[in-house]
């Protein structure tokens, strides 16, 4: 069975300064972990995903996450927030090629101007 | 390419009632879910379709909801009788072939009241 703990239900940053979105999974497969973003009112879109290739991962509008297997953690990164990544944010897990994903309960990143 | 359309956006009912949703996939994804998405979660999978198929329907509570996929295109959920604890939207994923990413519709909101 997989399971995806987010750590941090609210986390709040100035604009300009580091996100950090903590996501840790079990699985008893080697796992894919995806990020997902959802605004308000809106679907969940695809940030970046690891499928055992490159541990360090890029995405889409300068977030990026590493894989650590040791620590069993797939950590979201953007060096500078802007206003516009103010959401919520998903971790997801599945097991390996069956694509079946469990999410994570969700982190919501505010933005201070 | 157009997106994974889903309808209606909002929709409020009374408990008792029954509702529907619909879901038009991406041109060509094979694979269909179903997400349940309870305010303060991150979505759960109700239902799963490989083209007209069902694949995983072990999250779905079969005495009041039901899916199809007639054709392996669009796809229908229905909850009858609804209860307050449905409140939640309704997300809808489609996956293409062996890829691993899911493409999300922008959801059906539904208050049960």
């Amino acid at each position: 069975a997989q399971s995806v703990t987010q750590l941090g239900s609210h986390v709040s940053v100035s604009e300009g300064a580091l996100v950090l979105l903590r996501c840790n999974y079990s699985s008893s497969v080697p796992p894919y972990l995806f990020w997902y973003v959802q605004y308000p009112n809106q679907g969940l879109q695809l940030l970046l995903k690891y499928t055992s290739a490159a541990t360090l991962v890029k995405g889409i509008n300068g977030f990026e996450a590493e894989f650590k297997k040791s620590e069993t953690s797939f950590h979201l990164t953007k060096p500078s927030a802007h206003m516009s990544d103010a959401a919520e944010y998903f971790c997801a897990v599945s097991p390996g090629s069956n694509y079946k994903l469990t999410f994570g309960k969700g982190t919501l990143l505010t933005v201070n101007p | 390419e157009a997106g994974v359309a889903q309808s209606p956006r909002y929709k409020i009912i009374e408990k008792r009632q029954s509702v529907a949703f619909w879901c038009n996939p991406i041109s060509g994804h094979a694979t269909l879910y179903w997400y349940q998405q309870i305010l303060g979660q991150g979505p759960k999978l109700l239902i799963q379709f490989q083209n007209n198929g069902v694949v995983d329907d072990s999250q779905l509570p079969k005495d009041r909801f039901s899916a199809e996929r007639l054709k392996g295109v669009d796809s229908t959920l229905k909850i009858q009788p609804a209860k307050l604890e449905d409140s939640a939207v309704y997300l809808c994923a489609t996956r293409r072939g062996m890829q691993e990413t899911q493409y999300f519709g922008p959801g059906t909101r539904l208050l049960v009241l």
